[in-house]
């Protein structure tokens, strides 16, 4: 069955700088690709969605893209800041909806 | 709309007791995900319904736990008798179309004693 790989390691970002997680999946390629930001004591919160179709999605300082060869999905969050700072779960479509255990980001100020 | 309601916010309970948590989905989805998470395993989809009707609970760890939809507007999660690995948060979503987005509610924290 699909499995999706996040960096169970927290990330730490200094304020300013570009913040890049990384998704990986095992076997075949979904039709769309979810990103969500997660807060502590809060449900999953909705960012971007790509389709298979799509290389790059952006939206204000996010972007996301998604390489099928590389089974690979990456979330970048430019001129990152303190507020940025949360656990973010990918998530797909596999028969019924996946998600990543999420890579926790910490911004420095 | 106020979004995907969650009741109660924090249950505490002994093992053997049976446990009920309780979801209000957006008005007009007509998907309703239950998910469990926890440090070890993540997020973990239990069971969905589309349009009140059960699709997929292969999810559901055993028989202990159960799932029910009366109406567009209500679902249930239980735990008959629970037991201190239940312990988790759960977490109510719905959404409009199948693999759209999915709005979730603040989560029931479980501690089972």
């Amino acid at each position: 069955s699909q499995k999706i790989e996040q960096n169970s390691e927290a990330l730490n970002i200094q304020e300013g700088k570009t913040a890049t997680l990384t998704c990986n999946y095992t076997n075949y390629s979904p039709a769309y690709l979810q990103w969500y930001r997660q807060d502590p004591g809060r449900g999953p919160v909705f960012l971007l969605l790509i389709r298979e179709n799509e290389k790059e999605k952006r939206k204000e300082r996010l972007k996301v893209t998604f390489d099928t060869t590389l089974k690979q999905s990456l979330f970048h969050i430019t001129a990152s800041q303190p507020a940025d700072s949360a656990t973010y779960l990918c998530a797909l479509d596999d028969d019924k909806i996946i998600f990543g255990k999420g890579t926790r980001l910490h911004i420095l100020p | 709309d106020a979004g995907v309601i969650q009741s109660p916010r924090h249950e505490v309970t002994e093992m053997g007791q049976e446990v009920t948590l309780r979801c209000k989905p957006i008005s007009g989805h007509d998907y309703l995900f239950w998910y469990r998470q926890t440090m070890m395993r993540g997020l973990e989809l239990l069971i969905y319904f589309n349009n009140n009707v059960p699709i997929d609970d292969s999810g559901m760890p055993e028989d202990r736990f159960s799932a029910k939809m009366p109406n567009a507007s209500f679902s249930t999660l239980k735990i008959q008798p629970s037991e201190p690995r239940d312990s988790a948060v759960y977490f109510c979503a719905s959404s409009a179309p199948s693999g759209g987005t999915q709005y979730f509610g603040p989560g029931t924290r479980l501690t089972v004693l």
